[in-house]
């Protein structure tokens, strides 16, 4: 089955700095990744998500990466500010259903 | 348009009893999805159910178990529970069906101890 794994495992960056956080998938067949944010007693929230017929997407200070050949695909958050500051998820679905990384916790530094 | 709502929010039982969890999805939306988030094993999928019928389902025992009704409403069920059936139990709806790549919107999960 479909393994995705994700680096680093905590993040912590400066207010107005960028992050990347990286994701590695196992499946090639896999087709779409979507990204969620989970913020303390909160279920995921989908922030964005990316299809394998992309290789890019951006919505305001968030974008996605992927890298079908190498098969991994990235989050990146420009501008970081406080409230960004939580644990993320990447998955990948892999035709049948969606397998979750472990998680990264982010923290933004005032 | 209301998200998904999930009862109840907090639930503590002992060890061999049951439980059952309600999910609410989307309006509009015909298909959810279980998982069982825990510290050690992070995010893993529990079953999918699409039409009241269960599309898929992951590698757990035969305690857990679900169903979903006409109006899209889902309930799982945990039979005999054990101590590391502790877990945030999250629920996912999708306007069609998550087994098939459509985006999944969570609820805030049901808080389940077993002591």
């Amino acid at each position: 089955g479909e393994n995705v794994e994700q680096h680093p495992s905590t993040l912590s960056v400066q207010e107005g700095d960028s992050a990347v956080i990286k994701c590695t998938y196992s499946d090639s067949a896999s087709n779409y990744f979507p990204w969620y944010k989970q913020e303390l007693g909160k279920g995921p929230q989908l922030i964005i998500d990316i299809r394998s017929n992309v290789g890019e997407k951006k919505d305001q200070r968030i974008a996605v990466t992927l890298n079908k050949t190498a098969k991994h695909f990235s989050l990146h958050i420009t501008e970081t500010q406080p409230e960004d500051s939580a644990v993320y998820f990447c998955a990948a679905h892999d035709l049948s259903k969606l397998t979750f990384g472990k998680g990264i916790t982010l923290s933004v530094r005032p | 348009k209301a998200g998904v709502t999930q009862t109840p929010r907090y639930l503590i039982k002992t060890r061999g009893q049951q439980v059952t969890l309600s999910c609410s999805p989307i309006s509009g939306h015909r298909s959810v999805s279980w998982y069982q988030q825990t510290p050690g094993q992070g995010l893993q999928f529990l079953f999918e159910y699409f039409s009241e019928t269960q599309r898929n389902k992951g590698n757990f025992p035969g305690r857990f178990s679900g169903r979903q009704f006409s109006n899209s409403r889902s309930e799982m069920n945990v039979s005999t529970l054990e101590l590391g059936d502790s877990a945030l139990y999250l629920c996912a709806s999708s306007l069609i069906s998550g087994g098939n790549g459509d985006t999944q919107y969570f609820g805030p999960g049901t808080r389940l101890t077993v002591l």
